[in-house]
């Protein structure tokens, strides 16, 4: 099935510190989102982006949609230690209407 | 406004067993999708419904089915439960077939 490689894996980071991951992907996409998941709880959507190029932030997050459509980017700047959690990509084609999960950098930040 | 519920929180199940859950969406959505999420990886798409009728299914064997009702909510039901079937499973609650998911707190299931 579709795989989407989210890198890095892990990060750990000094509190105040800016993040970026990203995520890539073999086939096109039409919509990308962004989730934030913690421990036993459901992902909690952050960005979501529709437009080839489109860059979009929410608070300290800000994501790009890249203009290969294959790939995704998230950067939070200004880290604290409530951004700690695992963040998902999820993509979706212009056929089919299922969403396609990456998977997961887990992010670590150190007071 | 309330988000995605999900019913229950928390499952144990025997193999072999049946077992029923259940999502409420955000009101106003037409859409539910289900996924499964195993420890360590992302959530796995398991079937969509959009006005009661099926709109999109994965890789899951049949013993999986799902059915939405007139009110928009849902259950996922799966049959001849495996091991390999424990799992957190997320209900994602949508406006249309192709805008952004809302998931609900997710059905903690342990087959045992």
């Amino acid at each position: 099935g579709q795989q989407l490689n989210q890198s890095p894996q892990s990060m750990f980071i000094q509190e105040g510190e800016d993040v970026s991951m990203n995520c890539t992907s073999s086939s096109i996409f039409n919509t990308w989102l962004w989730y934030k998941q913690d421990p036993g709880e459901g992902p909690v959507l952050l960005i979501a982006l529709y437009k080839a190029g489109e860059l979009t932030s929410n608070g300290r997050l800000t994501a790009q949609f890249g203009i290969t459509r294959k790939d995704s980017f998230l950067n939070i700047s200004a880290s604290i230690p409530s951004d700690v959690g695992i963040y998902f990509c999820a993509g979706q084609r212009r056929t089919g209407n299922q969403f396609y999960f990456g998977t997961g950098t887990s992010l670590t930040v150190i007071p | 406004d309330a988000g995605v519920t999900q019913s229950p929180t928390h499952l144990i199940k025997t193999r072999g067993q049946h077992v029923t859950l259940r999502c409420s969406p955000i009101s106003g959505h037409k859409s539910v999708s289900w996924y499964q999420q195993v420890l360590g990886q992302g959530p796995q798409f398991i079937f969509q419904y959009y006005e009661k009728e099926e709109r999109g299914r994965g890789n899951f064997p049949d013993r999986f089915s799902a059915r939405q009702f007139p009110n928009y909510s849902s259950e996922l039901n799966v049959n001849a439960l495996l091991l390999g079937d424990s799992a957190l499973y997320l209900c994602a609650s949508s406006l249309g077939t192709n805008t952004e998911a809302f998931f609900g707190q997710g059905t903690r299931l342990t087959v045992v």
